[in-house]
């Protein structure tokens, strides 16, 4: 599985978009970006995927470089309910496979 | 349709004592996934199985602890003789046969406390 490198922590003001980096440089053409995240005390949260194109869905963006080799997880309009680690991870897409987690970034929203 | 459902949600044991945990899947799925995190740390895998099999237990520690998911009822993550190092946040998530990766759901997790 290609590594991950994140931020250990960030901070972000509510209301304004949380932008949370993520490089992935051994990342290969079959594999997949994911995020997720956890909340204080809650199990891992799915929150978006994708291959090379940009997504969007009702809780984030994932924007992908061309290269691949980096992305970034775009929370719009951050709340303080947002305030969570933020875990970006590269995996093929078929299921019935062990997650693989890192340390990820742990996104302070601040009032 | 319910989440993933763990019990009990805190756990005190003394040292040497025995420990179950316990993991209810959501509703028709038969892969279930389990998962420590210490402090500070990220999840990291322990076991995979499928309903009277253990698929993967690469993370599992060689001693002390066993995983099992039987035909009916929970899946159950047993760690015998519990020392300090295992306190630690189980998580364990639940799959459905051939779902992609991302439908994997977590449960809200068992904090093991030992004393």
């Amino acid at each position: 599985d290609a590594k991950t490198t994140q931020p250990p922590s960030m901070d972000c003001a509510e209301g304004r978009a949380a932008n949370l980096p993520c490089n992935h440089s051994t990342i290969s053409g079959n594999e997949y970006v994911y995020w997720y995240r956890q909340i204080h005390s809650q199990g891992p949260q799915y929150i978006i995927h994708g291959l090379k194109n940009n997504e969007t869905n009702e809780m984030a963006s994932l924007i992908i470089t061309e290269d691949r080799k980096s992305s970034t997880l775009i929370l719009p309009h951050a709340t303080l309910r947002d305030t969570a680690v933020y875990y970006c991870i590269v995996r093929g897409l078929s299921g019935n496979t062990p997650l693989v987690f890192g340390k990820g970034t742990r996104l302070s929203v601040i009032a | 349709n319910a989440g993933v459902m763990q019990n009990p949600r805190h756990l005190v044991r003394r040292r040497g004592q025995e420990a179950r945990l316990r993991c209810s899947p959501m509703k028709g799925h038969s892969h279930v996934y389990w998962y420590r995190q210490l402090p500070e740390e990220g999840l990291k895998f322990m076991v995979y199985l499928q309903k009277e099999n253990i698929i993967d237990e690469s993370g599992m520690p060689k001693e002390r602890f066993s995983a099992e998911f039987p035909k009916e009822g929970p899946s159950i993550l047993r760690i015998q003789q519990v020392v300090r190092g295992d306190s630690a946040a189980y998580f364990c998530a639940s799959s459905p046969l051939g779902a992609p990766i991302y439908e994997q759901y977590f449960g809200p997790g068992t904090r093991l406390t030992v004393t």
